[in-house]
């Protein structure tokens, strides 16, 4: 079936540097992708989301860029801080399909002071 | 702002054991989620309510049983618990007109022994 993934399990990357987290996603009919933001113990955060009329949106500190052609998505951390340590998960849906999100696995980001 | 509130935080069950985990939601929402989360994987749908007095199956919904008690509040339970069923069990809730991100609780760490 369908389903989105990650290429990456674990990140690790230094205070101050930016983090580029990438995401792969297979259902073509997919139009709306979301970054969730998960800290140990605690539910997933929102960060950012994207539909896809669009190629790209920024936030505070935050980019995700979205690249229909390969099916892949990518969230952008610049000047990453320890803060931003946790787990992102992208998510998928599309419009004709069930509303419910669907997620990646996730992926791990250490920043190293 | 309390946003969505599960109870309770932390359960341990014996097998055949039953529970209900409670869920209220104070946005005026009009869908509500259950999710579950295990080790290493991303949030897998149980059972989702797109409004009430409705429910849908999602990916993982054998041995749940859910309930739309009102707009507020979405229960679901266990009625014969399985070691199979440890996992962390996170509930969502998500307005209309188009706004898809969900916002989530803290969570359910559901221990079955």
């Amino acid at each position: 079936g369908e389903s989105v993934g990650l290429h990456l399990p674990t990140l690790s990357v230094q205070e101050g540097d930016n983090s580029i987290i990438n995401c792969a996603y297979s259902n073509s009919a997919s139009d709306y992708f979301i970054w969730y933001k998960q800290e140990s113990g605690k539910g997933p955060q929102f960060i950012i989301d994207i539909r896809s009329n669009m190629d790209k949106r920024q936030g505070q500190r935050v980019t995700v860029l979205l690249n229909k052609t390969v099916k892949h998505l990518s969230l952008q951390i610049a000047a990453t801080q320890p803060g931003d340590s946790a787990v992102y998960f992208c998510a998928e849906n599309y419009s004709g399909g069930r509303r419910a999100l669907t997620f990646g696995s996730g992926t791990r980001l250490q920043v190293q002071p | 702002n309390a946003g969505v509130t599960q109870t309770p935080k932390f359960q341990v069950l014996k097998t055949g054991q039953s529970m209900t985990l409670q869920c209220a939601q104070d946005m005026n929402h009009n869908s509500m989620y259950w999710y579950r989360q295990d080790p290493g994987m991303g949030l897998r749908l149980i059972y989702y309510s797109a409004s009430e007095g409705t429910t849908d199956k999602g990916e993982v919904p054998n041995g749940y049983n859910v309930s739309r008690l009102n707009k507020r509040e979405f229960s679901l339970r266990l009625e014969s618990a399985a070691p199979s069923q440890t996992s962390v069990y996170f509930c969502a809730s998500q307005g209309g007109q188009g706004r898809e991100k969900l916002f989530f609780g803290s969570g359910t760490q559901l221990s079955v022994l």
